[in-house]
């Protein structure tokens, strides 16, 4: 089975403060996801990434930037929290040809105070 | 407007009945398309992919219509367990996934 794990499943953050997702897929998927959702909005693509050092802004990167230092390891990371990142952060990835299935974590709900 | 957009219900069915969503898409150089299935406070799964030709997976059964830029999803003989948010997915440029806002389902026994 493939397995995507977000490092936290509840976040507290205050204003300004920097915060780092963490997500790990153990089936050596070159394609990786952040996406946040909301209620009303959907699953919005933030930034995505084909492969190791590899990086790709989606559609709402003002906010975020990413890291894949290997392969199996994406990390979203907010250098200045703002309330109005408070959402659920869903982590995917898919075998690169492989055009339909995203294999989804468990999501990460963020709050910022 | 949204580039895919779904009716965000809630539908309300009783056991047994028959169900269909329907989900448009804006851009037409739109390639794949799917659906996806999420349970409540859980993540989204694949549940079956939509093909020009329809396609069928059960119960559920998956049509495109690349004219009007409309796909669609039937549920026949809801269970309970179908109850979940149902995400109508495109796929654009090769790579980007478009998630649909989710048209949420509850059958009622």
């Amino acid at each position: 089975d493939v397995k995507v794990t977000q490092s936290s499943r509840y976040l507290v953050k205050r204003t300004g403060e920097k915060v780092f997702l963490e997500c790990v897929q153990d089936m050596d998927h070159e394609n990786m996801f952040w996406y946040r959702q909301d209620p009303g909005l959907g699953l919005r693509l933030i930034y995505f990434s084909y492969d190791v050092k590899m990086k790709e802004k989606g559609d709402i990167p003002e906010g975020y930037s990413v890291s894949r230092e290997k392969k199996e390891r994406f990390s979203l990371i907010l250098e200045s929290a703002s309330t109005n990142q408070t959402s659920m952060y869903l982590c995917a990835s898919r075998r690169d040809g492989n055009t339909g299935e995203l294999f989804f974590g468990e999501g990460s709900r963020l709050t910022v105070l | 407007r949204k580039e895919v957009e779904q009716d965000p219900g809630p539908f309300n069915v009783p056991e047994g009945a028959t169900v269909a969503f329907n989900c448009t898409y804006s851009n037409s150089a739109s390639q794949s398309f799917f659906w996806y299935r999420q349970d409540c406070r859980k993540e989204p799964k694949l549940l079956m992919s939509v093909y020009s030709s329809g396609n069928e997976d059960g119960r559920f059964t998956a049509q495109l219509n690349r004219a009007s830029q409309y796909i669609s999803l039937l549920i026949r003989d809801s269970k309970l367990s179908d109850s979940a948010t149902y995400l109508c997915v495109v796929i654009r440029y090769g790579q980007n996934f478009v998630f649909g806002p989710g048209t949420r389902l509850s059958v009622l026994p």
